[in-house]
């Protein structure tokens, strides 16, 4: 049972546009989501997070999102830049555990 | 500030031996987290360590165990390797609950 999932395997956006990444949730309990950037052959890297009781949280280029009532969260990155491209991953916990449920990540390609 | 280290960065084993990871948080930190990275299953949670103590444990066979030192640092055992256990193990560390993760570079371990 898959409790947090990123049902699109790949992005592709042209630079300089808005690239918006999705995430969807299945347990109620998560009250923390984080999103992390991985190259290839690196662990990822934490890029920005949000509490339950907020719905928005914004650090520079990257903004999330978060719809309690559809269990589903965004990542918009703005503008796109070309080191933007890597894969993506969403994850959650509960209750202050260190345990992340992380999705299966999509790859953003930035194109030029 | 240093981040997190793991050594090794890579592994080659055979079936049947068994393998010891290392893993030093930053400084300060005193929760480690491990975590698994194959392309079938994505990243999943192996345990989490605070002071010495296992704290959340994933859903791994009693092959995989850990521990933490005094010093915050970690290992990470799996006995009696499978071809299966090839993956890209990662280990994290926060320095409190509802704190984001940071994540070390991970150790390759391909079992042949």
């Amino acid at each position: 049972d898959q409790q947090v999932k990123q049902n699109s395997p790949s992005l592709s956006v042209q630079e300089g546009r808005i690239s918006i990444l999705n995430c969807d949730y299945t347990n109620s309990m998560f009250d923390y989501f984080l999103w992390y950037k991985k190259y290839p052959a690196e662990g990822p890297t934490f890029l920005i997070s949000i509490s339950s009781i907020k719905d928005k949280n914004e650090d520079g280029r990257f903004t999330v999102f978060l719809n309690k009532s559809a269990k589903h969260l965004s990542l918009h990155i703005v503008p796109s830049q070309p080191g933007d491209s890597a894969v993506y991953f969403c994850a959650a916990s509960h209750q202050g555990a260190q345990k992340l449920v992380f999705g299966q990540g999509t790859r953003l390609t930035i194109n030029p | 500030k240093a981040g997190v280290t793991q050594t090794p960065r890579y592994l080659i084993k055979t079936r049947g031996q068994q393998v010891t990871l290392s893993c030093s948080p930053i400084s300060g930190h005193r929760s480690v987290s491990w975590y698994q990275q194959t392309p079938g299953q994505g990243l999943q949670f192996l345990f989490e360590y605070f002071s010495e103590t296992q704290r959340n444990k994933g859903n791994f066979p009693g092959r995989f165990s850990g521990r933490q030192f005094s010093n915050s640092r970690s290992e990470m055992n799996v006995s009696t390797l499978e071809l299966g256990d090839s993956a890209l193990y990662l280990c994290a560390s926060t320095s409190g609950p509802g704190n984001e993760q940071f994540f070390g570079p991970g150790t390759r371990l391909t079992v042949l």
